[in-house]
């Protein structure tokens, strides 16, 4: 079955930049787009970045997304972090039969 | 702007039959494709299933056998269907659109607590 693994947690100071890695188990992570979502304390999911790289509207341009195929990995960076940023963050992309597979999700503090 | 409302049942014995509505306003749910996930307390993200304008549907192959999706083009609602529900099934439902668009929207989700 195909896996998308992120780290259980991350944190960073304010203003700094940080990356949160997903990375396939199997094939080409390039094959398929790669979803980020950002969810908040008790609030329901938001896309903060599609299609590998692509930022809906109202998504600040501090948010940004990558797909390095020699790691399999995708990657989602953050730069000048805010305390608003906090939150758990999931990577999504799809398996071959095209179904849905999230990773386990990453716990960014800001701190 | 779309808004999503799921609602249904917060409890469910188990054995029983989890049923859940995604109303929809804002927009047709003939013009995008509608997902389901879940959220166990403090855990991740699970995809269930999704249906298309079409009415063609996709689940995750684990559920498969005990899930139905469906769409009420009428009432502008799709509909999920869990049977057979455990304490595993237990979790925050979500409907969303469009998934992994540059159009993708949730709903607030809805806590299901099997037990009973």
């Amino acid at each position: 079955n195909f896996m998308l693994t992120q780290p259980h947690s991350v944190s960073e100071s304010p203003g700094k930049t940080i990356t949160i890695s997903c990375t396939g188990s199997s094939g080409s992570i390039a094959s398929n787009y790669v979803q980020w979502y950002q969810q908040r304390p008790g609030s329901a999911p938001t896309t903060v970045i599609y299609e590998d790289k692509q930022r809906p509207f109202g998504v600040p341009d501090r948010f940004s997304g990558s797909i390095d195929s020699s790691s399999n990995s995708a990657s989602l960076t953050i730069s000048g972090l805010k305390t608003e940023d906090e939150a758990d963050y999931y990577c999504q992309s799809y398996d071959s039969n095209t179904h849905v597979v999230f990773g386990g999700g990453t716990r960014l503090t800001v701190l | 702007q779309v808004q999503l409302q799921e609602s249904g049942p917060g409890l469910v014995k188990p054995s029983e039959t989890l049923s859940l509505t995604c109303t929809v306003s804002g927009d047709s749910i003939s013009s995008s494709y509608w997902t389901w996930i879940r959220q166990p307390a403090g855990k991740g993200l699970e995809w269930i299933g999704r249906i298309y304008a079409s009415g063609s549907t996709n689940y995750k192959v684990s559920l498969k056998s005990r899930v139905t999706i469906s769409a009420d083009r009428s009432k502008n609602q799709v509909s999920l269907k869990l049977t057979s529900v455990t304490a595993a099934d237990t979790a925050v439902y979500y409907c969303a659109r469009d998934l992994s668009g540059s159009s993708s929207a949730w709903g607030q989700g809805t806590l299901v607590t099997v037990s009973s």
